[in-house]
């Protein structure tokens, strides 16, 4: 079955930028969706098809995707970005969705 | 406004069974996909299952395939999920997410139903 591989842990300080990287065969050739999840709440769409941003999200988050890695970059990181991440695609070799591990981003 | 209500988790013992149903409303339930996506307490996100908008595609995680069974009553805007054979590491909250096309992303969320296996 697919695999996506996030690191489980990234740490930022505020102001700077932040990426964290989702790992998968051929991702490149994937839809790429990512999602922040906040402590006792429910996950939030961030980024969509690699590289769209829902309304409502700041332009700060962008998304690629290209060979083995898609990212989620957070530009200016601020203390309210902290929570965890994740990549989700659907693998068109076994029809399932698959999501990555995810990766929790800490503020310093 | 897009709203999504799961029901029927609870307190349940090993080998036993439960029906999970989610009530949704504020958009075409009949022109999406509907998915099951669990989170474990403390752990990531999982995607169980998946049914077509017409109920004639099902997919499965392989960890609750011939165990648990995805349905879909357009006509109520329901969705549900039969779970048998309940394991303690199916513990989690079971939220039920649309999607417009199987590659596509899960843009509204509900707040889950938890579902507890212990004995």
């Amino acid at each position: 079955s697919y695999v996506l591989t996030q690191p489980p842990s990234v740490s930022v300080a505020p102001g700077k930028t932040a990426r964290i990287t989702c790992g998968g065969n051929n991702i490149g050739s994937k839809s790429v969706h990512w999602y922040q999840q906040k402590p006792g709440q429910a996950p939030v769409l961030v980024i969509y098809y690699d590289s769209d941003r829902p309304s409502g999200i700041p332009e700060r988050f962008s998304g690629s995707n290209s060979g083995n890695t898609a990212t989620l970059t957070i530009s200016r990181v601020e203390a309210g970005d902290e929570a965890d991440y994740y990549c989700q695609v659907w693998d068109s070799s076994s029809d399932l969705v698959v999501f990555g591990g995810g990766t929790k981003l800490t503020v310093l | 406004e897009v709203q999504l209500v799961e029901s029927g988790g609870g307190l349940v013992q090993p080998g036993g069974s439960l029906r999970l149903s989610c009530a949704a409303s504020g958009f075409t339930f009949s022109s999406y996909w509907m998915s099951w996506v669990r989170q474990a307490p403390g752990k990531g996100l999982e995607w169980v299952a998946n049914i077509k908008q017409d109920g004639s595609e099902k997919y499965y995680v392989d960890s609750v395939k011939g165990r648990f069974t995805i349905s879909r009553d357009n006509a109520k805007n329901s969705l549900y999920l039969q779970m048998n054979s309940l394991r303690a590491e199916d513990t989690a909250v079971y939220y039920c997410l649309p999607q417009l096309e199987r590659r596509g992303y899960f843009d509204y969320w509900g707040q889950g139903t938890l579902v507890t296996v212990s004995s």
